[in-house]
């Protein structure tokens, strides 16, 4: 399996839902990431985890809360999101080989607060 | 801090001209670049990185540290490689990546 998988695909939530985004990926990868990507604009990172230690986190509000079951998996849990945080999700992996390694993206999780 | 700069939001040539996407960067340390593609309604996905100096889908890209540049250059572009076009600097183990603003490719018939 050479993929990053996401679910869910769309997701619609109000300011005071709890939900969580899913990413799974079976490549043997001991990194894992999260981004937002507004439209038109590039991907921003949220967070990275290596060997499923939580390494970067890029200031994120703690709304979001990632977490890392396994070395397969990542989820970002969502709690009192704001309209402002649609966007979409994307994950990513990478083998964490020694350098700077190729991240391989997941199709994302569009993400809608109303 | 690291930043990179695609100076072009918008680049339209037209099927069988050469194309060239800029991207600058700012690093203190020995930067990684990449170059990302993301075609209509289709996931992120690697183009080509600098340190494996090959030619994807006939595109190339060059370091070049004195004037801190990574451009994607084409020969001959395709009607198939209108897509946006992302360059990305990582820093080595850190994870810690930074794309640019991207360019959006159209390929005219």
């Amino acid at each position: 399996d050479t993929e990053v998988t996401q679910t869910p695909k769309h997701l619609v939530m109000g300011m005071t839902n709890k939900k969580s985004l899913k990413c799974e990926q079976h490549m043997g990868h001991r990194a894992m990431y999260w981004y937002k990507q507004k439209a038109k604009k590039p991907p921003e990172l949220m967070f990275v985890y290596s060997y499923e230690k939580l390494s970067i986190n890029e200031s994120v509000p703690s709304r979001f809360s990632p977490e890392c079951p396994n070395s397969s998996l990542l989820n970002l849990h969502l709690h009192a999101l704001q309209p402002e945080d649609s966007a979409l999700y994307l994950c990513a992996s990478s083998q964490l080989g020694g350098g700077a390694d190729t991240q391989y993206f997941g199709p994302g999780t569009r993400l809608t607060v109303l | 801090a690291q930043r990179v700069t695609q100076p072009e939001k918008l680049l339209s040539v037209f099927k069988g001209a050469p194309v060239e996407l800029k991207c600058n960067y700012s690093y203190s340390g020995s930067p990684e670049l990449f170059w990302y593609v993301q075609y209509s309604r289709q996931r992120l996905q690697l183009l080509l990185r600098h340190i494996s100096r090959e030619s994807i889908k006939g595109f190339t890209a060059d370091l070049n540290k004195g004037e801190t540049s990574f451009h994607l250059k084409k020969p001959f572009a395709q009607e198939e490689d209108s897509a946006m076009y992302y360059c990305a600097l990582l820093r080595t183990n850190a994870g810690k990546s930074t794309f640019g603003d991207g360019t959006t490719l159209t390929v005219k018939p």
